[in-house]
């Protein structure tokens, strides 16, 4: 099985903050890996897949990168809404398996 | 309106079975491979099984292979879940997904439901 090591598992920052969350694959999965966003109480939202397309109607301050094993998602300006749980996830073989998550708090 | 919904969940007890449902409208189901996700309350994501849009091809987590059985119909709109043999660690939030792309298997998750809670209590 693909092992899916995401770090941080938790971050503070401010309103404004630049914040990257780092997603590592321990084997070879192409451009498969996607992201989401998790709010309390809430579904899972697809913010990228492939790497690096964002979902239609994700904000631009979102945005992928990556070319294995080490993958990125970067939030340029964080605002008061993407307080949430983020989760890279590898669509390149089963188990389809996700990261531990990172959650982002407010400082 | 584009929906997926979950039924099925409860309260049941170890060794026990129970059939979870999901039940789509809004777009064309049978386009759409299907998927299950879990998630103990506080803790992350799990994949638990997945299935193509013609039930050509199904996967499953080796922490239910042999107990869970995936299926679905087209005709209904609906994905099932059979879960059989319940262990305590079976106790979660399970959630039904369907891809982002039509006619693939393993891609992302672009739309999920609500989810159903299964506990698994003697």
């Amino acid at each position: 099985d693909i092992q899916m090591t995401q770090s941080p598992s938790s971050l503070s920052a401010s309103v404004g903050d630049r914040v990257t969350i780092t997603c590592r694959a321990s084997q070879s999965i192409s451009i498969h890996l996607n992201w989401y966003q998790q709010k309390p109480g809430k579904a899972p939202k697809l913010l990228i897949h492939g790497t690096s397309s964002l979902e239609s109607g994700v904000p631009s301050r979102f945005s992928g990168s990556g070319s294995g094993p080490d993958f990125t998602l970067t939030i340029s300006s964080l605002q008061p809404e993407d307080f949430a749980t983020y989760y890279c996830q590898q669509s390149y073989n089963p188990p389809l398996t996700f990261g531990g998550g990172t959650k982002v708090e407010i400082k | 309106e584009v929906q997926l919904v979950e039924s099925g969940g409860g309260l049941v007890q170890p060794g026990r079975s129970l059939r979870l449902s999901c039940t789509a409208s809004g777009f064309t189901f049978d386009d759409y491979a299907m998927h299950w996700v879990r998630q103990v309350p506080g803790q992350g994501l799990e994949w638990v099984s997945g299935i193509s849009w013609n039930s050509g091809s199904i996967g499953y987590a080796d922490s239910v292979k042999g107990r869970f059985t995936l299926s679905r119909d087209n005709a209904k709109n609906s994905v099932y879940l059979h879960m059989t043999s319940l262990r305590a660690e079976d106790t979660a939030l399970y959630y039904c997904a369907r891809e982002r792309q039509q006619l693939a298997l393993y891609d992302a998750f672009h739309m999920w439901g609500q989810g159903t809670m299964v506990t698994v209590s003697s």
